[in-house]
């Protein structure tokens, strides 16, 4: 089974200010990955597919990338609603298996 | 747009079977190339994929839950079903219902609220 480990666990950073988020994989999934933001109390929303391609509906301002083991989402200028949990996940081929990173919250400084 | 929710028991006892409905709306379950899965997340952890079924009825589970999991589909009702058996506590979590992008694209773009089942006597 592959895992995916996030880093940081936590990250706090100041509204306008940059993010960056890491995921590993523990062994190449090439570009099948994706990230997802979730709030509390809700699902999560799909942000990132393919590792760098942005769902529908998705600002500018959230980017993704990297292949094989190693992927960043960036956001650029954090707003005010971007402060939540964000979760990597990847997809097995065979067998057919999903999996998803523990998570990196991300707090206002 | 397309909408999932989810219904089913939020109270289930050890050893007795979870099960879940998940109403899709704003389309047909059985257009288009679609998985729809089951997804789980305990209290204040992570997302743990469970299974899937296509449109035709064709399942795959995690392998971690395979010999308790049974997924399955009722077309004419646009929805589908999940049933998890002889629970534990360790099963209690927010249970979601997902569908995927699409087209070799196996990332999840709709998602239900989330119901939250907890196994206890």
């Amino acid at each position: 089974e592959i895992v995916m480990t996030q880093s940081p666990a936590t990250l706090s950073v100041s509204p306008g200010e940059r993010a960056t988020l890491s995921c590993r994989a523990s062994q190449s999934v090439s570009s099948n990955l994706a990230w997802y933001q979730q709030k509390p109390g809700q699902a999560p929303r799909l942000l990132i597919y393919g590792a760098s391609t942005r769902a529908t509906g998705i600002p500018a301002r959230f980017s993704g990338s990297g292949s094989g083991t190693e992927f960043t989402l960036t956001i650029s200028s954090l707003q005010s609603e971007d402060f939540a949990v964000y979760y990597c996940q990847q997809y097995n081929n065979w067998p057919p298996l999903y999996t998803f990173g523990q998570g990196t919250k991300l707090e206002i400084k | 747009q397309v909408q999932l929710q989810e219904s089913g028991p939020g109270l289930v006892k050890p050893s007795q079977t979870l099960s879940l409905t998940c109403t899709v709306s704003g389309g047909s379950i059985s257009s288009g190339s679609y998985y729809w899965s089951w997804i789980r997340q305990p209290a204040g952890k992570g997302l743990e994929w469970i299974g899937r079924i296509y449109t035709s009825g064709s399942t795959n589970y995690n392998p971690s839950l395979k010999s308790r999991v049974t997924i399955s589909v009722d077309t004419s009702k646009n929805q589908f079903s999940l049933k998890l058996s002889s629970v534990t506590a360790a099963d209690t979590a927010v249970y979601y219902c997902a569908r995927d992008l699409g087209s070799g694209w196996y990332f999840f773009d709709y998602w239900g609220q989330g119901t939250l089942v907890t196994v206890s006597s």
